[in-house]
């Protein structure tokens, strides 16, 4: 079974400097997809980032990027240039090839970002 | 609003009674999930439809727990004899199949209480 943890339950930085989210994960699959995903509180959770596993280009998407490293089963976020809106969870999930059926997410238990002014 | 609606966005209820959620996923979707996420912990699968039929049930769904989509529309979440273990919030979200983008799309959940 896949799992996926996150180590870091809360993590805070100031506006404006960068901060990693940590995450890493456990398969025997040799394609599949990672995201990030952030919940602000009480809203719902959205997609930051996404990254399949057979590209080794490492994602970006404006201010966020990850470092994915795949022989060490590692799939980091880094927020750069931190805003007062970036306070949310960030949960790390992974799924299988969805070639393969089911597109269920696996999530790790999240981490709690706070942003600070 | 063209996103995933789930009604209500939160329930009271006593332990013992029967719970139904619905969750209206966006409409060119064909595919819906059904999500657990209890405090502290992230969202956890419950089941799954593609159009109308249930294609996948995670062994976290009892029997106390069903789930349909009867029309490969919107969907409901019936939990019978409501139990304090389940107080969570039950996320919803869509997605449409052979989009390569894989994009799941999130309600903002129903949060059940249950006492």
């Amino acid at each position: 079974a896949q799992t996926v943890t996150q180590s870091q339950p809360e993590m805070s930085v100031q506006e404006a400097e960068t901060v990693t989210l940590s995450c890493t994960y456990d398969t025997s699959e040799s394609n599949y997809y990672l995201f990030w995903y952030k919940q602000p509180p009480s809203r719902q959770m959205i997609l930051v980032i996404r990254q399949e596993a057979y590209k080794q280009q490492n994602a970006t998407e404006n201010r966020f990027s990850v470092n994915f490293q795949k022989a060490a089963k590692s799939f980091s976020l880094k927020i750069s240039d931190s805003q007062l809106g970036d306070t949310a969870m960030y949960f790390c999930a992974f799924m299988t090839d969805p070639q393969g059926g089911s597109e269920k997410l696996v999530f790790g238990k999240g981490t709690k970002l706070t942003v600070n002014p | 609003d063209t996103g995933v609606s789930q009604d209500p966005r939160h329930k009271i209820t006593k332990r013992g009674q029967n719970v139904t959620f619905r969750c209206d996923p966006i409409s060119e979707h064909n595919r819906l999930y059904w999500y657990r996420q209890t405090l502290g912990q992230g969202p956890e699968f419950l089941t799954y439809f593609q159009n109308e039929a249930q294609l996948e049930k995670s062994r976290l769904l009892s029997d106390r727990f069903s789930a349909e989509r009867p029309k490969g529309s919107f969907s409901t979440l019936e939990i019978q004899r409501t139990e304090q273990g389940d107080s969570a919030m039950y996320l919803c979200a869509s997605s449409r199949y052979s989009d390569p983008k894989t994009e799941a799309f999130f309600g903002q959940g129903t949060r059940l209480t249950v006492v």
